[in-house]
C-alpha cells in the first residue's frame, strides 16, 4: 500500500509507554476538532472528537486535550501497542469541511 | 456492514487522458464529500454534496474537475487531460447526515483511489 507520510515528523515509543501527538489549528471559528489514524493504504479513521467549548474528551485508551489560548491540540494514547502505529491527523470542523493538519508518524517499538 | 468503497483502488493514466473515479457511500448517507491527498499532506477538501447537488465545490483546483451524484448515492469525480500534478489519492467520506452544528457528524472515509499521471 501507499504511504502516507514519507517526510512527516515521527514518533518512535516503547511498547507500553504513553503517546503524546501535538497538533497547531488556524481557524479559531471551528467548532470540532477531530483526531483520525490513518494506516498505509487505507483512509484516515476517526478516533475521539472534541467540541470546541470543551479542553478535554476521554475515550478508551485515549484522551484529546484543546488549548484554545493556543490554538493547540494534542491525543494522548495510553499504553501504546504495536497496532497503534500509523500516520495521526488532527482536523477542526469548519462548517462542514474538515481541514486537516499535518501528520505525525507513530512508530511503536516492541 | 459494508464501508464507503471507492474504484478503482488505483489507476495509472497518462498525461491529457480522461479518468473518472467512483465512490459508494455508506448506504443511507445523505452527504458525501472527496477530499485529495498528496504524498506526505493530510487530506484536502475538495467537493461536498447533499443529496443529489454540490453543496459546495469550492475545493476543485480548477474547471477540469467535476464530481456528479445523480441519484444522491454513488458519486463519480471525473478529471479531465489530466496533468502529472493530478497523482494523488482521491479520498470519498460520506456521513449519515447533513452537518448543521448540532453534533459531531462522523465522516467515514473509503480507501481511496491513488491517480498516478504519468
Amino acid at each position: 500500500g501507499e504511504s502516507v507520510g514519507l517526510h512527516l515528523p515521527t514518533l518512535s515509543v516503547q511498547e507500553g509507554d504513553n503517546s503524546i501527538i501535538n497538533c497547531a489549528y488556524s481557524n479559531s471559528a471551528s467548532d470540532y476538532f477531530i483526531w483520525y489514524k490513518q494506516e498505509s493504504g487505507k483512509g484516515p479513521q476517526f478516533i475521539i472528537d472534541i467540541r470546541s467549548n470543551m479542553d478535554k474528551r476521554q475515550g478508551q485508551r485515549v484522551t484529546v486535550l484543546l488549548n484554545k489560548t493556543v490554538k493547540h491540540l494534542s491525543l494522548q494514547i495510553a499504553a501504546t501497542q504495536p497496532g497503534d502505529s500509523a500516520v495521526y491527523f488532527c482536523a477542526e470542523r469548519s462548517s462542514y469541511k474538515l481541514i486537516f493538519g499535518s501528520g505525525t508518524r507513530l512508530l511503536v517499538r516492541p | 456492514g459494508a464501508g464507503v468503497s471507492q474504484t478503482p483502488s488505483n489507476k495509472v493514466t497518462e498525461k491529457g487522458k480522461y479518468v473518472e473515479l467512483r465512490c459508494d457511500p455508506i448506504s443511507g448517507h445523505t452527504a458525501l464529500y472527496w477530499y485529495r491527498q498528496s504524498l506526505g499532506q493530510g487530506p484536502e477538501f475538495l467537493i461536498y454534496f447533499q443529496g443529489t447537488g454540490a453543496a459546495d465545490d469550492s475545493g476543485l483546483p480548477n474547471d477540469r474537475f467535476f464530481a456528479v451524484r445523480p441519484e444522491g448515492s454513488v458519486s463519480t469525480l471525473k478529471i479531465q487531460r489530466t496533468e502529472r500534478g493530478d497523482s494523488a489519492v482521491y479520498l470519498c467520506a460520506s456521513s449519515l447526515t447533513s452537518p448543521s452544528g448540532q453534533g459531531f457528524d462522523e465522516q467515514f472515509f473509503g480507501p481511496g483511489t491513488r491517480l498516478t499521471v504519468l
